[in-house]
This record gives structure tokens, C-alpha cells and sequence, in this order.
């Protein structure tokens, strides 16, 4: 069965940096590109960017662009999507999602709350 | 960047009855084009790919049809797991440079 387990739910403070984590399992995680895509509360999906494990080509959306990094982990099958200095407008929920004639399967999502 | 419109914002349908939703690109996508259910906190799901194929596990009820800038998903006869926020997205560039875009969505919500 293909799974993307992201990690748990963070509470940070402006200015710090964060870390999220997506790991597949039962599919060959180095062949498929995953993205993230970003849902801020009650809004729609944005598409931020995409990696390919295999070599870690990564791709990122003009609007996200030098604010988030994503990178992957081949040999522990994970992705990672990271902020150096968070900002309140990062308060949302991010989803990884496997590509494959669109985005076949998703992560469950991290909730990202960046408050004083 | 191509740029994915969906309307209505919202439909009211009762149980039973028949949904329209509809899907514009601001420049031809051929087929690549997916459609999503996404309940109220859960992840999206994939329903259909490639314009009008279902995934794995998805009902009959669902029908996806269009091409090159104008799509549509019916839903035939609304059951009440179908109320639902659906999203479009276009996969029409390889790899995607400029975004596999989404519409903003359009609610379904019981009449």
C-alpha cells in the first residue's frame, strides 16, 4: 500500500526556523516526484514545489521561490520542506503529494501555526 | 503561469441530484488535467486524470470530460459523501516549471 507519512503538527515563533518531514513508503520512492503544496486556512491549494529523490532535482514555484527549501533523503525515503525564518503568513497547512498523472497520492498534511 | 478557474464558488444541490462543475485554463492543457475531493480536514483525493479517467476505487457517478481549456466534473446523483470542496489542476508542463496549477475550488454543499 503507498503511503506518504508527514510529520506532527509544529507551533513556532516568528523568525525561527522549521523542518517538516514526508515519508513514503510502499511504492519505490527514488522513481516519483513529490511536491508540496501549501493550503492556508479556508483558501485553496498552491502548488509551492518539487523534488525528485532520485537525483534531487528540485523545482519551485516563481511565488516560493527563496522562501522554502525542499529536499529529500533517498535512503531513508523522505522529503523535507524547511524555513529558515518564519513569518505569521506561513500559518497554514502543507501536504506532500507523490506526482503521477497529477498528484495520485497525498501525505495527511502539517499544520504549521507561526505566532507570537 | 497558466492560470485555472473554476466556477461556481459554490453549488447547492440536493441528495440525489445531478452537479456541474466547471474548470477553465488560461491556455490550452490538452488533457492534463486532474480533479480533486478534499472533505473538511482531510488531504485531497485524486478523482479523475487525464481529463475524464477515474482512479483507483472511484465511482461511476463521478465523470470527468473536456479538453484544451474548458473541463467539466459531473457528479450524476449526489450521495451525501460527495459534499465536498473539488479542485481542478492542470500537469500540462513536464517537469513543471511555472507550477501544476489549482483552481481556487468549488463547494458543494447540500441544498
Amino acid at each position: 500500500e503507498v503511503q506518504l507519512v508527514q510529520s506532527g503538527a509544529e507551533v513556532k515563533k516568528p523568525g525561527e526556523s522549521l523542518k517538516i518531514s514526508c515519508q513514503g513508503s510502499g511504492y519505490s520512492f527514488s522513481i516519483y516526484w513529490i511536491a508540496w503544496v501549501r493550503q492556508m486556512p479556508g483558501k485553496g491549494l498552491e502548488w509551492m514545489g518539487i523534488i525528485y529523490p532520485g537525483d534531487s532535482d528540485t523545482r519551485y514555484s516563481p511565488s516560493f521561490q527563496g522562501q522554502v527549501t525542499i529536499s529529500a533523503d533517498k535512503s531513508i525515503n523522505t522529503a523535507y520542506l524547511q524555513w529558515s525564518s518564519l513569518e505569521a503568513a506561513d500559518t497554514a497547512m502543507y501536504y506532500c503529494a507523490r506526482m503521477s498523472r497529477g498528484c495520485d497520492y497525498w501525505g495527511q498534511g502539517t499544520l504549521v501555526t507561526v505566532a507570537a | 503561469e497558466i492560470v485555472m478557474t473554476q466556477s461556481p464558488a459554490t453549488l447547492s444541490v440536493s441528495p440525489g441530484e445531478r452537479a456541474t462543475l466547471s474548470c477553465r485554463a488560461s491556455q490550452s492543457v490538452s488533457s492534463n488535467l486532474a480533479w480533486y475531493q478534499q472533505k473538511l480536514g482531510q488531504a485531497p483525493r485524486l478523482l479523475i486524470y487525464g481529463a475524464s479517467t477515474r482512479a483507483t476505487g472511484i465511482p461511476a457517478r463521478f465523470r470527468g470530460s473536456g479538453s484544451g481549456t474548458e473541463f467539466t466534473l459531473t457528479i450524476s446523483s449526489l450521495q451525501s459523501e460527495d459534499f465536498a470542496v473539488y479542485h481542478c489542476q492542470q500537469y500540462n508542463s513536464w517537469p513543471p516549471e511555472r507550477g501544476w496549477t489549482f483552481g481556487q475550488g468549488t463547494k458543494v454543499e447540500i441544498k
